[in-house]
Order: structure tokens, then sequence, then C-alpha cells
């Protein structure tokens, strides 16, 4: 298996811009995550998808954050207008329910988007 | 609440030597999983190990092993003969409640010297 592939590895972008922010999930997993990892806050839950409906989004910081999943094999986390406190690495993780409920469903990480907002 | 706290920020190891790296956890639900990730210098975070509270044997995975210790709420990784390539931090995450949320500590940067 490929593993979660995100894209682009590396977005700098000038403030005011928007950014958008691709994951592919590992095919099969039925959770996906989007994580945000600063050196001030580590590493935020923004927002996960169990069957590519939302379900917690609690941790989007503010209404320029949005997040889709379309389908089961896509994700996008979009920030319009970017500003330079988004600057961070942006990390997509996916997961599959295990039926036995001994909780372990591992979360695998794709290698993160590094954003800079100049 | 939920909450995961690893108290040392450093940590420097001898190579070829043991190391342990500590994790404590917060919660009131009776079954939960802990995890333990590695971030080496290049970013990705790479799963490493797996605790269930229900699991009665401590958890092993090559080099790692997981000391579990329930009643103290405390699940640490221990890391047998360091290599040069374990140098990254180390994050302890906690899953509970059957949702599928993490909850991840603040991370632990491990040095290990030649």
């Amino acid at each position: 298996d490929a593993g979660v592939i995100q894209s682009p590895r590396h977005e700098v972008t000038e403030m005011g811009q928007e950014v958008t922010l691709r994951c592919k999930p590992i095919s099969g997993h039925d959770y996906l995550f989007w994580y945000r990892q600063t050196m001030m806050r580590g590493l935020e839950l923004l927002i996960y998808f169990n069957n590519n409906v939302p379900i917690d989004d609690s941790g989007m910081p503010e209404d320029r954050f949005s997040a889709k999943m379309p389908n089961a094999s896509f994700s996008t986390l979009k920030i319009q207008p970017s500003e330079p406190r988004d600057s961070a690495v942006y990390f997509c993780a996916s997961s599959f329910f295990v039926r036995d409920s001994t909780l372990q469903e591992t979360q695998y990480f794709g290698p993160g988007t590094r954003l800079l907002v100049l | 609440a939920q909450k995961i706290t690893q108290t040392q920020p450093g940590m420097f190891v001898q190579e070829k030597e043991a190391v342990t790296l500590d994790c404590t956890y917060d919660t009131s639900d009776q079954s939960y999983g802990l995890f333990w990730y590695k971030q080496p210098s290049s970013g990705e975070m790479i799963f490493l190990i797996y605790q269930g509270s229900y699991d009665e044997q401590n958890a092993t995975e090559g080099r790692y092993s997981l000391n579990f210790q329930k009643a103290r709420k405390s699940a640490n990784l221990v890391i047998s003969a360091s290599q040069l390539g374990d140098s990254a931090m180390y994050f302890c995450a906690m899953r509970a409640n059957n949702f599928n949320k993490f909850y991840f500590g603040s991370g632990t940067k491990l040095n290990v010297k030649p």
C-alpha cells in the first residue's frame, strides 16, 4: 500500500491567498483526520471524518478553514484567506474501524504539508 | 477529560544503551488504547507500538516495548540497544471512549550519542 498521500509537500504563499491541501487516505480506511503541528501548540486535531462525513470539527480554528471529503479516497483542507499565523505542518492521517472494540484503530500519517504564509 | 503528559522535553542516551521515555495519561474510561509515534527530523509520523487497556502483557515490537502500569496510569516506551537512527521526537497518544479521537502528548526529543 502506498500509505497516506498528501500534496503539496511544501507550499509558500502570500497572506490573503487561498491555500488548498490535499489528502488521499489508505485504501479501505474509513476515518480521516486533519492535524496541524506547530512548535508552540504541538499537534492539534482540526477535524475528522468517518465514511466521508465530518464528525468533529471543533478544532477548526476559524471560518477561514474548511475541509471536505467528497469521496472515500480524497479530502481537502482549505484556508481562505491565509494568514502568517497559519504557517505550520499540516498532517492528514487515516485509520479503519476495528470491530472487536479494543480501540486498536492506529492512525497512519501522511508525510505532511509544510505551509509558509508570508 | 483525557490528557497525556510527557514530562521529558529532551533526553540523551549513549548508542547501544536502553532508554525509557515517560508517558502518563488521565482518563476515567475503562477501555482505552495507548500509542507511541516517532517523528524523525524529516517530519513524518511513524507508528511504533500499541497497548490496549485490557491487555495483560506489555506490548513489544522489535526493540520497542511498552511498560504499561495501569494503576499508575503510565505507558512508558522502552527502546533497547539504541541506534543513531533512533534520534527523533517521540509522541505518546491515547484513544479513549470509543471515539476515534487521539490525544497527543507534547513529545520527547531523544538524542542518541555515538
